[in-house]
């Protein structure tokens, strides 16, 4: 089984500022078949980046996704108010479990 | 637009059982594989299992492996998960989400809203 770690647990940041979000696998993720959600209270997660670096249909292009092999990022070039959320990255390669990392909280600082 | 509505959550005794199932909208089901994900009170994302467009093979994950069974029926647009041998470990909301078509590997795109099951005594 894969694991997902994810760094840091929370981001304090502000309105306008760039967040780095890490995910770091324990093993190579095949294909780069890595996926990035964002989770709001009360909401079910939405997909933002699949593929490491591809966004999903309607995700703006301040959310980007990089990396391969065991380590990538998801970056948020200018953080929006509505941005403020939990982020988990996905692994999704040829084999299951396809397990999810523990989650980055993005908090207004 | 792709829809996915879950229901049959509810509070059932350890040891116990529950269906649940996920009616899809707004795409051709047959083509895609499904997945349920679970989420803990206050914890994060868990995959569970997983289905492919065809219902021709199952994954689970090890948690519930030979204690749920997920299914669809691809005339009704439904998906199913079969609960038995409840533990208190199994509280969670219950999401479905649509996979990639039957030519694509792709992650969990649509979710549903999730359904509640709480394991208690």
């Amino acid at each position: 089984e894969i694991v997902l770690t994810q760094s840091p647990g929370t981001l304090s940041l502000s309105p306008g500022e760039r967040a780095t979000l890490s995910c770091r696998a324990s093993q190579s993720v095949t294909s780069s078949y890595l996926a990035w959600y964002q989770q709001k209270p009360g909401q079910a997660p939405r997909l933002l980046i699949y593929g490491a670096s591809n966004r999903a249909t309607g995700i703006p292009d301040r959310f980007s996704g990089s990396g391969s092999g065991t380590d990538f990022t998801l970056t948020i070039s200018r953080l929006e108010p509505e941005d403020f959320a939990v982020y988990y990255c996905q692994q999704y390669g040829s084999s299951p479990p396809w397990t999810f990392g523990q989650g980055t909280k993005v908090e207004i600082k | 637009q792709v829809q996915l509505v879950e229901s049959g959550g509810g509070v059932v005794q350890p040891g116990g059982s529950l269906r649940l199932s996920c009616a899809a909208s707004g795409f051709t089901f047959s083509n895609y594989g499904i997945h349920w994900v679970r989420q803990a009170p206050g914890k994060g994302l868990e995959w569970v299992a997983f289905i492919r467009y065809d219902g021709s093979n199952e994954y689970y994950a090890d948690s519930v492996k030979g204690r749920f069974t997920i299914s669809r029926d691809n005339s009704k647009n439904t998906l199913y998960l079969q609960m038995n041998s409840l533990r208190a470990e199994d509280t969670a909301v219950y999401y479905c989400a649509k996979g990639g078509p039957a030519w694509q590997w792709l992650p969990p795109d649509y979710w549903g809203q999730g359904t509640l099951v709480t394991v208690s005594s």
